[in-house]
């Protein structure tokens, strides 16, 4: 069955501490891994998505890398504007349907 | 660009009345479209896909129904609601699977409260 992790639940960081987020999957065959910035009462954001293990996306502040079994998104020098959910999610290569993970709930503390 | 509409953005229902959830694609043709429902601290849970006007898709039975009676609209409805059905309900839309970008794009959702 595919599955989506992703840890930690929830991550306080104060202002300018980078981190990383994971994002750990089991498919059979990946065509793509997404990312996603969700706020509070807000639909799903994209950000970013990946396709093959090595591959690397930046946008201000976030970087995405994959790997064969999971994928990291990294926070540099993180803002209080980066608070937010953020989803992950992978499409299998047999069709076009996602399997999302629960999200990990940032806090960026000032 | 593309756009994606959802209404309405809130609703309180009580149990054992009918629902009814819509959203509108802009700016595209013949995309994919979704139902999501997202219960609190959850993930997103696939409810239906449609691939076509007239082609609907279910994930998981339930006390819900989609309809797609033009290209770019997606009905989701109920004709008696439970408490269960309470959450936040997103529609998306992906491009032609292989053709197109497989990213999918997520209106500003529904909060659904069944009381």
């Amino acid at each position: 069955e595919d599955q989506v992790t992703q840890s930690p639940e929830a991550l306080r960081l104060q202002e300018g501490e980078s981190s990383s987020l994971n994002c750990s999957y089991t498919v059979s065959g990946l065509r793509g891994l997404f990312w996603y910035r969700q706020d509070p009462g807000k639909g799903p954001e994209f950000l970013f998505t990946l396709y093959s293990a090595g591959e690397e996306k930046e946008k201000e502040r976030l970087k995405a890398t994959l790997t064969k079994k999971e994928s990291f998104l990294h926070i540099t020098a993180p803002k209080p504007e980066d608070s937010a959910t953020y989803l992950c999610a992978v499409q299998p290569n047999y069709g076009q349907n996602f399997v999302f993970g629960p999200g990990t709930r940032l806090s960026v503390l000032p | 660009s593309q756009t994606i509409h959802q209404w309405p953005a809130t609703l309180v229902q009580p149990v054992g009345s009918p629902l009814s959830l819509e959203c509108t694609v802009e700016g595209t043709s013949n995309p994919n479209l979704y139902w999501y429902r997202q219960a609190a601290g959850r993930g997103l849970q696939l409810l239906f896909y449609s691939v076509g006007i007239g082609q609907i898709s279910s994930e998981v039975p339930q006390n819900l129904s989609a309809s797609r009676p033009q290209d770019r609209q997606f009905i989701l409805s109920s004709k008696k609601l439970l408490l269960s059905d309470s959450g936040f309900y997103l529609c998306a839309w992906s491009g032609v699977a292989g053709v197109t970008y497989n990213e999918q794009f997520f209106g500003p959702g529904t909060r659904l409260t069944v009381l």
